[in-house]
């Protein structure tokens, strides 16, 4: 059974650095990009970015780049989305997903972790 | 600002037959495969259809996705109180290499 297992909640203050893991199991870790998705309270999924853990590959949306890092470390099957320097907007619930890139050439999340909640206050 | 437009919400009664819209440009879900997610509050979204109209395994035939031109469209036949959900659709650009989704429906059975 393919199993997503994040870290849990984490409640930091504005100025802070971060970062929270996505752990894989029940298949082969580094042939499935791992996406992370942001859920801010109250609103809708936005897509953040992807990272293979095969050769650590890394694409973001352009929202999100330089605001925060994604990573992988296939010899522990775990995927990192970290932050050097947490806003108060980086409150949300950030969710891990498999991605599996058919041969099509497209790229859907079919499994995903259960979210982790960051809470930035001061 | 979400790449994809859904429609806030979308209602109908058990046992109808519900559909719900996801509205591109040529860019994105003209040259590229669209995928649907259910999300229940409080939990993790679940993937309903992949490469514009297959469905995982586990998933019902009560759901099917389409797609034409820019535009894609969810359809929920047979209606259950317990697909009171929200629905996202979503793209992957592979020339821009990066993805998108929706802004998200919200599907009240009533």
């Amino acid at each position: 059974e393919v199993q997503l297992v994040q870290s849990g909640a984490d409640v930091r203050k504005p100025g802070e650095s971060l970062r929270i893991t996505c752990q894989g199991s029940g298949y082969t870790f580094t042939t499935y990009w791992i996406g992370w998705v942001r859920q801010m309270p109250g609103k809708g999924l936005e897509w953040m970015g992807i990272v293979y853990p095969g050769d650590s590959d890394t694409r973001y949306n352009p929202s999100f780049e330089g605001q925060v890092t994604i990573s992988a470390d296939k010899s522990i099957a775990t995927a990192y989305l970290q932050w050097s320097s947490l806003k108060a907007s980086d409150s949300a619930i950030y969710f891990c997903a498999r991605g599996d890139s058919g041969a099509r050439g497209d790229l859907y999340f079919d499994s995903w972790g259960q979210g982790t909640l960051v809470t930035v206050s001061s | 600002q979400s790449v994809l437009t859904q429609p806030p919400s979308v209602s109908a009664t058990p046992g109808q037959r519900v559909t719900i819209s996801c509205s591109g440009s040529s860019s994105n879900i003209g040259n590229n495969y669209v995928s649907w997610y259910q999300q229940f509050p409080g939990t993790a979204p679940k993937l309903l259809i992949y490469a514009n109209d297959k469905r995982p395994s586990g998933i019902s035939d009560r759901f099917s996705g389409s797609k034409s031109g820019t535009s894609a469209t969810l359809a929920i036949t047979g209606l259950q109180t317990g697909d009171e959900a929200d629905y996202y659709c979503a793209i992957w650009d592979g020339s821009l290499i990066t993805g998108g989704f929706g802004g998200g429906t919200k599907l009240t059975v009533l």
